[in-house]
């Protein structure tokens, strides 16, 4: 089946520093990827949504700016959090579509999440 | 705004024991209703839907019934096994798509035998 892949799974950085996450889709090209974030005990809040070839998509409150989304291929989107802060440690889960798959959350699939600490 | 509120974990269960994972929604129209389900170590799986009231989602032994008139979409399973350890995400979409998913909070299910 499709599998996603998200590295590195944890990561520890100093405060100031950014960080790259990488989301790749391993057998299947995604147009479309997403970026959520969770912080402990909370829901998985929607970050933003990249298009391959095309600017991300933010949600309402989160900073393109601090969020670097880039999805230049139909395989590898990648979340950077520049100038890293203590706020900003937290679970981020990506997620992509199949290409050419029917719309509906059944053709999702969903990284294992990487864990940003940020001393 | 639309939201899912489902119960804190954690919950601990024995093996063969009856699960319910309470979920419930706020939504304007008419969301459609999901069961997520984290494996250790591994991405979100869709465990589950319903795209209208009444409907009853199922799979690998799990059950949820969209209730519109309770705006619940409670999890259920008859008998637990120590595999099933996980957290579970309710979640719903109202935008016709999938990118706009909103989840719960995630319940973590222990089961020891």
């Amino acid at each position: 089946g499709a599998v996603v892949s998200q590295h590195p799974s944890r990561v520890i950085c100093k405060s100031g520093t950014s960080v790259k996450i990488e989301c790749r889709s391993l057998d299947f090209q995604a147009t479309t990827m997403f970026w959520y974030r969770q912080f402990p005990k909370q829901s998985l809040m929607l970050m933003a949504t990249s298009n391959e070839g095309s600017k991300a998509t933010y949600e309402q409150g989160v900073e393109k700016d601090k969020f670097l989304i880039n999805h230049a291929s139909l395989t590898l989107s990648t979340l950077t959090v520049t100038s890293a802060h203590p706020e900003d440690s937290s679970f981020y889960i990506c997620s992509a579509s199949q290409t050419g798959g029917s719309s509906g959350a059944n053709v999702l699939t969903f990284g294992a999440g990487s864990r940003l600490t940020v001393l | 705004g639309d939201s899912v509120t489902q119960m804190e974990g954690p919950v601990t269960l024995s093996e063969e024991a009856f699960l319910t994972i309470n979920c419930t929604y706020t939504a304007t129209g008419y969301p459609s209703l999901f069961w997520y389900v984290q494996y250790p170590g591994e991405g979100l799986q869709l465990l589950l839907k319903a795209t209208k009231a009444d409907d009853k989602g199922s799979n690998k032994g799990f059950e949820a019934t969209y209730r519109k008139e309770t705006t619940s979409f409670h999890l259920e399973k008859g008998s637990v096994q120590v595999s099933d350890s996980a957290v579970y995400f309710c979640a719903l979409t109202t935008s016709g798509g999938y990118n706009k998913l909103i989840f719960g909070a995630g319940t973590r299910l222990a089961v020891h035998p």
